[in-house]
């Protein structure tokens, strides 16, 4: 069964800190990989996306994610977090070939102190 | 991307009752999808809701506890029947966005005495 994992549950940064929150993946087919984002009292917003070509995804706010596939993972990343980026974040897998069905990982919860 | 209303955003109910939440959409799309967040947790697909057919269940979930309906390609309902505080989630409606990709609704934050 298709699962994904992220292995920082928490995450405490301070401003203008680089971020990287790890996903990987198991499945052997084709995937489309996501980074969803709720922030506090919000709902779950796309943050970005991965169907094919440069695995180098840029998203929303300056976030972009990294596809290696021998490696099974999508991490997140932005060079320099702000207060505003407090939130939690997931991160999803769609296989190609089971519709538009997601399955989430658990979680990160991150907090950047200003 | 599609706007998602889902009704009610919150609610408290009793054990053994039932609740059911609407999900209403501004536009028709084809998938319509019902999550669940429990605390702490990470979201879990029940089932997918198929316009004109029976929702397809995700294992672990059955259509007593957790019937659908989907009557057109804008609106979808899912009751939680026979409440215990175990249904106490969030409850999240989501559909196709504009490729192969969710859009999700508010949510429904349900807690069960």
């Amino acid at each position: 069964a298709q699962s994904v994992s992220q292995h920082n549950h928490h995450v405490i940064l301070s401003e203008a800190a680089s971020l990287e929150l790890g996903c990987n993946y198991s499945y052997g087919g084709t995937v489309n990989l996501f980074w969803y984002v709720q922030y506090p009292g919000q709902h779950l917003q796309l943050l970005l996306k991965y169907f094919s070509g440069d695995p180098l995804v840029k998203g929303i706010k300056g976030f972009e994610a990294e596809f290696i596939k021998s490696k099974f993972s999508f991490n997140l990343r932005k060079p320099s977090v702000q207060w505003s980026d407090t939130a939690e974040y997931f991160c999803a897998v769609n296989a190609m070939d089971s519709s538009y069905k997601l399955i989430f990982g658990s979680g990160t919860r991150l907090l950047v102190r200003p | 991307s599609a706007v998602i209303s889902q009704k009610p955003s919150r609610d408290i109910c009793q054990r053994g009752t039932s609740l059911t939440i609407q999900c209403q959409v501004d536009s028709q799309v084809t998938m319509m999808f019902w999550y669940r967040q429990q605390p702490g947790q990470s979201l879990t697909l029940i089932a997918t809701a198929n316009q004109g057919s029976e929702a397809t269940y995700e294992s672990g979930f059955v259509i007593d506890k957790f019937p659908i309906s989907r009557p057109n390609l804008t609106f979808s309902t899912l009751t939680v029947s026979n409440m215990s505080p175990e249904d106490s989630s969030i409850y999240l409606c989501s559909v196709d966005g504009e490729g192969p990709f969710l859009s999700f609704g508010s949510g429904t934050q349900l807690s069960v005495l």
